[in-house]
C-alpha cells in the first residue's frame, strides 16, 4: 500500500508571492491533518479536512487555508508569504481522524 | 490549555542500552496518545498509539506506557541500536471546544552510538 506523498518536495519562493503544496493521502483514508515544523515552534497543527470539509483549524492567519477534492486528495495554500513561513510542511491521514496518523515525508519551503 | 514535555531534550547512549523517554501532558482528558521518530529532514514514522483506555502498547523492543491520572507516558527502548538514532516525539490528542487535534511535544534527539 502506497504512503502518504507530498508535493514538491522543496521550495524557494520569494516574500508576497503565493504558493500551493499537495498531499495524497494513503487510499481509503478519509482524514488529511496538515503541520508546520520550525525549529522555534516545532510541530504545529495547521487545520484537518475530512470528506471535503474543514473539521478542524489551529492558530494560524488567514493566509493559510487549504482544501480537499472527493478523492481526498488535499492542497494547502499559503498567499502573500513572510519569511516567517519557511518550515516542513507535512500532512498525515487517517482512516476518520483518531486512529494513528501516516505522515508524508513533507514539503521544505524556503522564503527569501 | 494543553501543554506536552519531553525530558530529555537530548540523549546519547552506547549500542545496547535499555533507554527511557518522557512525555508527561497537563490535561489529563486526552483521546489517546501516540509516539512517531522523525529522521533528520524527514517526515514522522508512527510508532506505538494508545487510546485513553489502555496502559501500554508494545512493538519489537519498544514499549509504550501511559497513565492518564498523572499524565505522563514512557517510551521504554530495549537493547538500543545505532538506527534508533532519531527524535522522538509524542503527541496527544484531545478533543477542545469541538475541535480534535495532536498536540505535539517538542521531541527527544537520540543519539546511540557503537
Amino acid at each position: 500500500k502506497a504512503g502518504v506523498t507530498q508535493t514538491p518536495r522543496y521550495l524557494i519562493k520569494t516574500r508576497g508571492q503565493q504558493v500551493t503544496l499537495s498531499c495524497s493521502p494513503i487510499s481509503g483514508h478519509r482524514s488529511v491533518s496538515w503541520y508546520q515544523q520550525t525549529p522555534g515552534q516545532g510541530l504545529q497543527f495547521l487545520f484537518e479536512y475530512f470528506s471535503e470539509t474543514q473539521r478542524n483549524k489551529g492558530n494560524f492567519p488567514g493566509r493559510f487555508s487549504g482544501r480537499q477534492f472527493s478523492n481526498s486528495r488535499s492542497e494547502m495554500n499559503v498567499s502573500t508569504l513572510e519569511l516567517g513561513d519557511s518550515a516542513l510542511y507535512l500532512c498525515a491521514s487517517s482512516l476518520s481522524g483518531q486512529e494513528t496518523q501516516y505522515f508524508g515525508p513533507g514539503t521544505r519551503l524556503l522564503v527569501l | 490549555k494543553q501543554e506536552v514535555t519531553q525530558i530529555p531534550a537530548a540523549l546519547s547512549v552506547p549500542e545496547g542500552e535499555n533507554l527511557v523517554l518522557n512525555c508527561s501532558f497537563t490535561d489529563s482528558a486526552i483521546y489517546n496518545l501516540q509516539w512517531f521518530r522523525q529522521d533528520p529532514g524527514k517526515g514522522l514514522t508512527s510508532l506505538l498509539l494508545i487510546q485513553s483506555s489502555q496502559r501500554e502498547q508494545t512493538s519489537g523492543r519498544l514499549n509504550a506506557s501511559l497513565d492518564k491520572s498523572s499524565g505522563r507516558s514512557t517510551l521504554y527502548i530495549a537493547a538500543s541500536q545505532p538506527g534508533d538514532s532519531a527524535t522522538y516525539l509524542c503527541a496527544v490528542r484531545r478533543f477542545s471546544g469541538g475541535y480534535n487535534k495532536l498536540i505535539f511535544g517538542a521531541g527527544t534527539r537520540l543519539a546511540v552510538h557503537p
